[in-house]
């Protein structure tokens, strides 16, 4: 399967707990975005890469959220000190500079 | 501030009934909207727009778009149980180039009854 990869599918942690996602995208993408979504709403854009390069960071990406994409390939989403609020899917999605974007499974974050 | 409006919330109908699914935008230096249908997981690509009156389609799937009156609908015919999921409408805009960032509705929750 060539699509985009996200590890894990679901991840159960106690609030105050880091957390660390990882996406793979499509080979040949060179774009990688993470959106977030929570139950009854439609994905919410966190942040984005060119290559290996961070372009946009969104207001709702606390500075508790941390975001890397080393030498352009797969990406990594670090929560720290989490809370309940940040409870939810977490999507990637990856694209070419021109084109749709094609998203992952998500990795459902439950914060207790 | 940029935002995209789906109606309905949610739609039932039967198998082989026609439904539209409407999405309406305001945002700032268009580029595109796209479509998602989103079962369990990750949405999936359906469509995307960028040329009014230009209808895009996909076996009993299609969709256009008016960048007039800044809305587009999305239609299914000869409902089948499979297209029962959350269809997602998306559009893409604002200044500093193509990011293809973009802003979602809250999608609209069709249910097909066999």
């Amino acid at each position: 399967d060539t699509g985009v990869s996200q590890d894990p599918r679901h991840k159960i942690t106690k609030r105050g707990q880091n957390v660390t996602f990882r996406c793979d995208p499509i080979s040949e993408h060179n774009r990688l975005y993470w959106y977030r979504q929570t139950l009854g709403q439609g994905p919410e854009f966190l942040t984005y890469f060119q290559n290996e390069a961070q372009l946009e960071k969104s207001r709702l990406l606390s500075d508790r959220f941390s975001a890397e994409r080393p030498k352009g390939s797969f990406s990594t989403l670090e929560i720290q000190r989490t809370e309940q609020g940040d409870s939810a899917m977490y999507l990637c999605a990856s694209s070419l500079s021109w084109g749709p974007l094609h998203f992952g499974n998500g990795t459902r974050l439950t914060v207790t | 501030e940029d935002k995209v409006v789906q109606s309905p919330l949610s739609l039932v109908v039967h198998e082989g009934d026609t439904v539209t699914l409407n999405c309406s935008y305001e945002v700032t230096n268009f580029r595109s909207l796209l479509w998602y249908k989103q079962e369990k997981k990750a949405p999936t690509f359906l469509f995307m727009l960028t040329s009014s009156g230009i209808e895009k389609k996909s076996g009993r799937l299609s969709s256009i778009l008016d960048k007039k009156e800044l809305f587009s609908i999305l239609n299914i015919t000869a409902t089948q149980t499979g297209d029962s999921a959350v269809y997602l409408c998306a559009v893409e805009g604002g200044y500093g180039g193509a990011t293809n960032k973009l802003i979602f509705g809250t999608g609209t929750l069709l249910a097909v009854q066999p």
